[in-house]
C-alpha cells in the first residue's frame, strides 16, 4: 500500500486534456513540496514537474501541477501518444522522514 | 548531462549479500545528496534511503522495511555512490535505481526528493 493515493489508470484521446490526482494527508501533501515523474515501460523514471508546479528546463508546457491542501493534480493538456507511460506523485512525510511515492497512474491514449 | 550508471545487480539467494554501485558524471558529484529508490516488478517505487554531501555531513538515514540490513556508502574521488545488503529476503527483489536528491529547506527541516534516476540494476533474490 503506498502511503499517497493516486488512480490506477487514466485515459484520454490525442490533442485531449487529463488530469491525475494525487491524494495525502497533512503529514506530506499537506506541509512539504509535490514533484511528478513519468516513467516509460522498462525505463527510469524522469522527473516532469517539482516544487508543486514547476516544470525543469526541457519539460513542455502542456504539463502542469498543482496542490491543494493534502492533494495534488498533475494535468496534461494537448494529449499525444507519446505521453502514454506510468505517472508517480511523491512528496516528503514528515513522520516517516523520508520521500514517499504514490502508486503509479497508468496513463493510455486511445 | 548527468549520467547515472548502476551495476551489481544479479541473483542472490535468501540471506544472502549483494553490494551495487552507482557512477555519476556530468554534475559535481561531491555536492549531491543521493538516495537509492527501488521498483519492485510491476509494482511502485519505494525510497530506500539517503546519503548526504560529505559537506553537510555524509550521515545516512533508511526507510524502515531495510534499516538494518542496508548500508549506503560513497566515493567521492571515484564519484561512485555503493549500497551494500545483507539478510536479504525474496520481497527485496526489485530494480535499484541510484538518484540525484533535489534537497529543500521547509519550516527549517531539511528534505530530499529524487531528481535525476539511473538506469536501474536488477536484483532477485531467490532460492
Amino acid at each position: 500500500q503506498s502511503v499517497l493515493t493516486q488512480p490506477p489508470s487514466a485515459s484520454g484521446t490525442p490533442g485531449q486534456r487529463v488530469t491525475i490526482s494525487c491524494s495525502g494527508s497533512s503529514s506530506n501533501i499537506g506541509s512539504n513540496f509535490v514533484y511528478w515523474y513519468k516513467q516509460l515501460p522498462g525505463t527510469a523514471p524522469k522527473l516532469l514537474i517539482f516544487r508543486n508546479n514547476q516544470r525543469p528546463s526541457g519539460v513542455p508546457d502542456r504539463f502542469s501541477g498543482s496542490k491543494s491542501g493534502t492533494s495534488a493534480s498533475l494535468a496534461i493538456s494537448g494529449l499525444r501518444s507519446e505521453d502514454e507511460a506510468a505517472y508517480y506523485c511523491a512528496t516528503w512525510d514528515d513522520n516517516l522522514r523520508g520521500p514517499v511515492f504514490g502508486g503509479g497512474t497508468k496513463l493510455t491514449v486511445l | 548531462e548527468v549520467q547515472l550508471v548502476e551495476s551489481g545487480g544479479g541473483l542472490v539467494k535468501p540471506g544472502g549479500s549483494l553490494r551495487l554501485s552507482c557512477g555519476g558524471s556530468g554534475f559535481i558529484f561531491n555536492n549531491e545528496w543521493m538516495s537509492w529508490v527501488r521498483q519492485a516488478p510491476g509494482k511502485g517505487l519505494e525510497w530506500v534511503g539517503r546519503i548526504r554531501s560529505i559537506t553537510d555531513g555524509g550521515t545516512t538515514d533508511y526507510a524502515a522495511p531495510v534499516k538494518g540490513r542496508f548500508s549506503i556508502s560513497r566515493d567521492d574521488s571515484k564519484t561512485t555512490l555503493y549500497l551494500q545488503m545483507n539478510s536479504l529476503k525474496t520481497e527485496d527483489t526489485a530494480v535499484y535505481y541510484c538518484t540525484t536528491d533535489r534537497v529543500n529547506v521547509v519550516r527549517g527541516l531539511i528534505t530530499n526528493i529524487p531528481d535525476y534516476w539511473g538506469q536501474g540494476t536488477l536484483v532477485t533474490v531467490s532460492s
